[in-house]
């Protein structure tokens, strides 16, 4: 069974940083791309980024390039979100997302919750 | 960036409804198109990925269609499970885009 869960979440100040972790279980993590999706409060679903199964290649949204920074450890099974200069609308919900060979996103963690405020 | 809509944005049904949701894309998307349900306090679920195929282990009773820009996402009975938000997603290019969702109420 694939499991993914996130940690790493919590209440941080404006231009804080924090590291989101996401621990892979139940399958071959090196074979696969991984993403972050977050999810402000009461909104919908925004992808943030996502990492090759090598992590030869990384892409973002634009909202947060140049803050954001995603890594994998491969021999460790985890994923990782550097999030540094904090904004009040970084503030959501983080989700870990395999990324299927299809192209969808066939299995979520069950969300890290990043709070932005003073 | 693709922009992706979806009408409605809500809807109240009834259990034993059938349901369709439709999705737009900005430009065309040939069949990249994924769907998604989410519960109140859940992570999202992949329901329909490639516009039509059925994810592994999600009921017969979802369905979608539609290729280029315009997709759609059916339940043909509506069960009490159901009612959620539903997302559309696009994975034709980087970013990858969500609609704004569909949320599914008990009337």
């Amino acid at each position: 069974e694939v499991q993914l869960v996130e940690s790493g979440g919590g209440l941080v100040q404006p231009g804080g940083s924090l590291r989101l972790s996401c621990a892979a279980s139940g399958f071959t993590f090196s074979s696969y791309w991984m993403s972050w999706v977050r999810q402000a409060p009461g909104k919908g679903l925004e992808w943030v980024a996502n990492i090759k199964k090598d992590g030869g290649e990384k892409y973002y949204v634009d909202s947060v390039k140049g803050r954001f920074t995603i890594s994998r450890d491969n021999a460790k099974s985890a994923l990782y979100l550097h999030m540094n200069s904090l904004r009040a609308e970084d503030t959501a919900v983080y989700y870990c997302a395999r990324d299927s060979a299809d192209t969808s996103m066939s299995d979520w963690g069950q969300g890290t919750l990043v709070t932005v405020s003073s | 960036d693709i922009q992706m809509t979806q009408s409605p944005s809500s809807l109240s049904a009834s259990v034993g409804d059938r349901v369709t949701i439709t999705c737009r894309a900005s430009q065309s998307i040939s069949s990249y198109l994924n769907w998604y349900q989410q519960k109140s306090g859940k992570a999202p679920k992949l329901l329909i990925y490639g516009a039509s195929s059925l994810q592994s282990g999600v009921p017969s009773r979802f369905s979608g269609s539609g290729s280029g820009t315009d997709f759609t996402l059916t339940i043909s009975s509506l069960q009490p499970e159901d009612f959620a938000t539903y997302y559309c997603q696009q994975s034709y290019s980087t970013p990858p885009t969500f609609g704004p969702g569909t949320k599914v109420d008990i009337k």
